[in-house]
């Protein structure tokens, strides 16, 4: 029953650095989503995938890039980070239609 | 590009009291999504509405979806402190996307 896992659950980055946030589901779905979440906001949308070699930017995809080689696999990589990626990030994965289950969330701290 | 908007954002109210949170969003879609958070933790699924018209019901909850004045309602029926968290709604654009409102921040007093 593991669901959705996101790693690491913490993180401090300093700036400039990279790192790749992991996000694996084992329920076979096809819709996989990042979200990063601000303090005291609603989700953003960055990047989503509808199937494995299909990915599309979603509201806030500027400084981050995706990848989604499997279907149980969908990393979501900072490149040079700032201070404003300071948040929490949230992968969520879905069959078309049905509710979208979470993960844990990554809590990310741009020094 | 779908909006979603909801109100209102912050919410305190009184336990037993009854009150309707509301979710509007700018263009046609027909599958809308509630969720709650607990401070600190992720989000956890309340209610899949499919259709116009479309009415759910779990315990103190209950939401509906009105797909042509794109509209979809939460409904909070003798609030008890244990529902105090943030609610979200959601909504599934044409092209997949999943976009969310920014939130109602329920505090119910005891």
């Amino acid at each position: 029953n593991a669901g959705v896992t996101q790693t690491p659950k913490f993180r401090i980055l300093k700036i400039g650095q990279s790192m790749t946030l992991q996000c694996a589901q084992d329920m076979n779905h096809n819709y996989m989503y990042w979200y990063r979440q601000d303090p005291g906001m609603g989700l953003k949308l960055i990047y989503y995938s509808v199937g494995a070699g299909i990915t599309d930017k979603g509201e806030v995809p500027n400084g981050y890039n995706v990848s989604r080689s499997t279907t149980e696999d969908f990393p979501l990589r900072l490149e040079l980070a700032a201070p404003s990626q300071t948040s929490v990030y949230f992968c969520a994965s879905q069959t078309l239609g049905a509710e979208a289950f979470f993960g844990q969330g990554t809590r990310l701290t741009v020094v | 590009e779908l909006k979603v908007e909801q109100n209102p954002l912050f919410l305190s109210m009184q336990e037993g009291k009854n009150y309707t949170i509301y979710c509007n969003y700018s263009t046609t879609s027909d599958r809308l999504y509630w969720y709650r958070q607990d401070p600190g933790k992720s989000l956890e699924s309340l209610f899949v509405l499919l259709s116009n018209g479309a009415v759910k019901q779990e315990g103190r909850l209950m939401a509906s979806l009105d797909t042509k004045a794109r509209l979809s309602t939460l409904h909070i029926t003798a609030a008890v402190h244990d529902l105090s968290a943030t609610y979200f709604c959601a909504v599934d654009s044409t092209d997949d996307k999943i976009i969310f409102g920014k939130g109602t921040r329920l505090h119910i007093l005891p």
